[in-house]
């Protein structure tokens, strides 16, 4: 069966600093999308960073990376030069081949601190 | 471009009400979809569609009817509410690569419901 684990409920950084946040999947599929999303306390979902299973090269969005270990099923959220706007929930999702169905986890509560 | 719209965007409804949720798209999506965010469970998939005509469950299908009968619109149906559906209701919309599988996501604003 299709899952998403993220085991870090909360989070917090320094300003600045780096955070990393971790996110498991599993599922049977070889073709398949990775995603992260952010939501700000205005509740609004926003995508931050996708990958694609196929793709070896780890995704990039400015200060946003990920690194996708794909024989671990692992897809961890970098970010780096953490600022005060980025204080959200951030879900990993996965959305496989063949089933049109994508998985949220539980979400990571991440808070910056001035 | 509005995007996803969805309305109400907030919802009181006494147990055994009915009521629809609205959802619409301009980007020309075919794949379109309904979840429920419940405080420590994410989101979860409630149904969803990937063209007018085509609909099917997901996790967590009990209680909500859905159809779409064009493509840019997909209500969610509450037949009879029960305080278990008080919920924050997210609709979403994106492209289909081919394969069967939806990519990146555009959400609406959420719609806030509380069952009485």
């Amino acid at each position: 069966a299709q899952t998403v684990t993220q085991s870090q409920p909360e989070m917090s950084v320094q300003e600045a600093e780096t955070v990393t946040l971790s996110c498991t999947y599993d599922t049977s599929e070889n073709n398949y999308y990775l995603f992260w999303y952010k939501q700000p306390p205005s509740r609004q979902m926003i995508l931050v960073i996708r990958q694609e299973a196929y793709k070896q090269q780890n995704a990039t969005e400015n200060r946003f990376s990920v690194n996708f270990q794909k024989a671990a099923k692992s897809f961890s959220l970098k970010i780096s030069d953490s600022q005060l706007g980025d204080t959200a929930m951030y879900f990993c999702a996965s959305s496989d081949s063949g089933t049109y169905k994508y998985i949220f986890g539980t979400g990571t509560r991440l808070k910056v601190l001035a | 471009n509005a995007g996803v719209t969805q309305t109400p965007k907030f919802q009181v409804l006494k147990t055994g009400q009915s009521m629809t949720l609205q959802c619409a798209q301009d980007m020309n999506h075919e794949y379109m979809s309904w979840y429920r965010q419940d405080p420590g469970m994410g989101l979860r998939l409630i149904h969803y569609s990937v063209g007018a005509g085509i609909t099917d469950q997901g996790e967590v299908p009990n209680g909500y009817n859905v159809s779409r009968s064009t493509t840019e619109d997909f209500p969610l149906r509450l037949l009879s509410a029960a305080p278990s559906q008080t919920s924050v209701y997210f609709c979403a919309s994106s492209y289909t690569p081919g394969g069967g599988q939806a990519d990146t996501q555009y959400f609406g604003p959420g719609t806030r419901l509380t069952v009485l």
